[in-house]
């Protein structure tokens, strides 16, 4: 099973900063089947980005992703109140779905 | 417009058996390439996938939980059902479903999400 191993655990940044999240693999991860979620209080997660680079419907162009094998990355260019939450990655293989422990974004 | 929602109890006692529903609507579970997973969030915890149907009754489960696990579907009632086995208080948890659609060309996410339904064990 592949453990995604997701850093920092909290990151504390002031709107209009860039924030950089990290997903790491314990093995090699089709790129095509890695997704970002966001995930606010009391809320079902939102698919952010899928096949590690595209954004999902409505989201905004300040959401990027990248990356390939075992290290991708979720860049947020300028933050915004409204994008503080937890992030987590997910991927897809052989034996099936596993999350990321989550990246805390807070306000500094 | 896809919507799912998640029903069944918000309450079950340690060694029971639990049973979701997950209700949806605005695709078919016949059409090929879809399929319907859940996840679960233990408060203040991450998300942890547990299994998934595909269209063509295929099933798949978490290697950690599959001895307790069993997904299947009613295409003509639009719903997914869910059953754990052998409930303990590590298993209290919000329990979303989730539309999983085509896995090609770029795929295995979850794209549509119920609201979900928060289980709690204890006696």
């Amino acid at each position: 099973e592949i453990v995604l191993t997701q850093s920092p655990g909290t990151l504390s940044l002031s709107p209009g900063e860039r924030a950089t999240l990290s997903c790491r693999a314990s093995q090699s991860v089709s790129s095509s089947y890695l997704a970002w979620y966001q995930q606010k209080p009391g809320q079902a997660p939102r698919l952010l980005i899928y096949g590690a680079s595209s954004r999902a419907t409505g989201i905004p162009d300040r959401f990027s992703g990248s990356g390939s094998g075992t290290d991708f990355t979720l860049t947020i260019s300028r933050l915004e109140p409204e994008d503080f939450a937890v992030y987590y990655c997910q991927q897809y293989g052989s034996s099936g779905y596993t999350f990321g422990q989550g990246t805390k974004l807070e306000i500094k | 417009q896809i919507t799912l929602k998640e029903s069944g109890p918000t309450l079950v006692k340690p060694t029971q058996t639990l049973t979701l529903t997950c209700t949806f609507s605005g695709f078919s579970l016949s059409t090929s390439g879809v399929g319907v997973g859940w996840i679960r969030q233990p408060p203040g915890k991450a998300l942890e996938w547990l299994a998934l149907i595909y269209w063509d009754d295929d099933k798949r489960y978490s290697p950690s939980l599959k001895s307790r696990l069993t997904i299947t579907k009613d295409t003509s009632k639009n719903q997914v059902v869910l059953t754990m086995t052998n409930m303990d208080p590590v298993d209290t948890a919000t329990y979303y479903c989730a539309h999983r659609g085509p896995l090609l060309p770029l795929g295995g996410y979850f794209d549509y999400w119920g609201q979900g339904t928060l289980v709690t064990v204890s006696s």
